[in-house]
């Protein structure tokens, strides 16, 4: 019953260096989401898959790069961690190809800091 | 563009009082709306949804949300809050045109008082 699975669950870089961020679900679903939780920001949409093979920016998606691995599988790369990255970065996952209506579930987060 | 307003920061409610976050939102075709809750350390979990249909949604741990489209507003209740209520509320918007994204307002820290 694990839904939404993400490693690590905290990191600490120092900037310039790279990380990958990895997601894992395990309910069949299409779509998968890499968001980024600033305080007082809400949630900003990274990067959407909205099928395996698929990848599109969302709302902030500059220094970031992603990879759809397979269905169940969806990563974030830092490619050169700048400060300004320091967040809490959430995977999601729905069911069904994009549909609006659908609740996204979400992972428990990774917290980033880049120093 | 769409875009969603959660106007309190912060709500304070005693124990066993009801309880309303507000949100409000701008869409440019048919709004649908979602309410999720983040309890500390966790990612979000989805509480209730509008799509089309009865104004009044009801949805998960006793929760309820009012559509009014003439005020553009979909507001969370309970009419009974519990201490573990508690929690950070974030109210979300798609277009129902087809667009992707999935809009949050900022959040709400709701604090339910014994």
């Amino acid at each position: 019953n694990a839904g939404v699975t993400q490693t690590p669950k905290f990191q600490v870089l120092k900037t310039g260096q790279s990380m990958t961020l990895q997601c894992a679900q395990d309910m069949n679903h299409n779509s998968m989401y890499w968001y980024r939780q600033d305080p007082g920001m809400g949630l900003r949409l990274i990067y959407y898959s909205a099928s395996e093979g698929t990848t599109d920016k969302g709302e902030v998606p500059n220094g970031y790069n992603v990879s759809r691995l397979n269905k169940r599988e969806f990563s974030l790369r830092l490619e050169s961690a700048a400060p300004s990255q320091t967040s809490v970065y959430f995977c999601a996952s729905s069911g069904g190809r994009v549909r609006v209506y659908q609740p996204q579930h979400f992972g428990d987060g990774t917290r980033l800091s880049i120093l | 563009a769409q875009s969603v307003a959660q106007p309190e920061d912060q709500v304070n409610v005693a124990e066993g009082n009801p309880l309303t976050v507000k949100c409000t939102y701008s869409v440019s075709g048919n709004p649908y709306l979602f309410w999720y809750v983040q309890y500390p350390n966790r990612g979000l979990q989805f509480l209730l949804k509008y799509i089309t249909g009865d104004n009044l949604v009801k949805g998960s741990y006793g929760f309820e949300a009012e559509f009014n489209k003439s005020q553009t507003s979909f507001h969370l209740k309970k009419p009974s809050a519990l201490v573990s209520d508690s929690a950070l509320y974030f109210c979300a918007v798609r277009d129902g045109a087809g667009a992707n994204n999935l809009f949050f307002g900022t959040g709400t820290r709701l604090t339910v008082i014994p």
